[in-house]
């Protein structure tokens, strides 16, 4: 079975503009939770999706924006991009809401310039 | 305040010796879990092991152990038998309900290397 894919692996982009990144949960998973990872830190948590709808929200500006689509994909979208928004994103499924352990895709690493 | 503090930045391990990787936490919850995760260099996150709260035993996975002492908060990664394929960043999270939800908070990673 395919694990949890993002999409784009890369992506530059400059200051003011908005992106939109994609993620595929692993088959079966309803659960989907973005993270931030700046580089030399841990991740923080942006959110996550369950059953189409926003179940949690870390503390990021109203810039990002996510949603899930009846596949259980999702998008992380960001607004007015800042240069310290450039991090890898990662993007990981669940089966449910709550669970042990979630499966996270290889990210997508944004450099905004 | 840090929820979730891992104090070795870098470790250094000589191949096929143990090694420790310590994890502390802060919460007032009764029930929550704790997470290891490996991350290579190629930047996906690699589940390692689990302990919620409330088991009375330590999470053992293959050559993964989790040292739980509760009192204390600590959640320390025990790596037996280290090889080569070690060399990663390590971290901890720990799941915590905040406004009704689940979320994983993590700690900044401690980066081993396994030297041969």
């Amino acid at each position: 079975d395919a694990g949890v894919t993002q999409s784009p692996t890369h992506l530059i982009k400059t200051r003011g503009q908005h992106v939109t990144l994609r993620c595929s949960p692993i088959s079966g998973h309803k659960s989907v939770s973005w993270y931030q990872q700046v580089l030399g830190q841990g991740p923080q948590f942006i959110f996550q999706y369950y059953e189409k709808e926003e179940r949690g929200r870390g503390n990021f500006p109203d810039r990002f924006s996510a949603r899930q689509f009846p596949n259980y994909s999702s998008e992380l979208n960001v607004n007015a991009l800042l240069l310290g928004d450039s991090a890898l994103y990662l993007c990981a499924s669940s089966p449910d809401r709550v669970d042990y352990e979630q499966y996270f895709g290889p990210g997508t690493r944004l450099t905004v310039t | 305040a840090q929820k979730i503090t891992q104090t070795q930045p870098g470790m250094f391990v000589q191949e096929k010796e143990a090694v420790t990787l310590d994890c502390t936490y802060d919460t007032s919850d009764q029930s929550y879990g704790l997470f290891w995760y490996k991350q290579p260099s190629s930047g996906e996150m690699i589940f390692l092991i689990y302990q919620g709260s409330y088991d009375e035993q330590n999470a053992t996975e293959g050559r993964y152990s989790l040292n739980f002492q509760k009192a204390r908060k600590s959640a320390n990664l025990v790596i037996s038998a280290s090889q080569l394929g070690d060399s990663a960043m390590y971290f901890c999270a720990m799941r915590e309900l905040m406004d009704s939800n689940y979320q994983l908070i993590w700690g900044a990673g401690t980066k081993l290397i396994i030297k041969p």
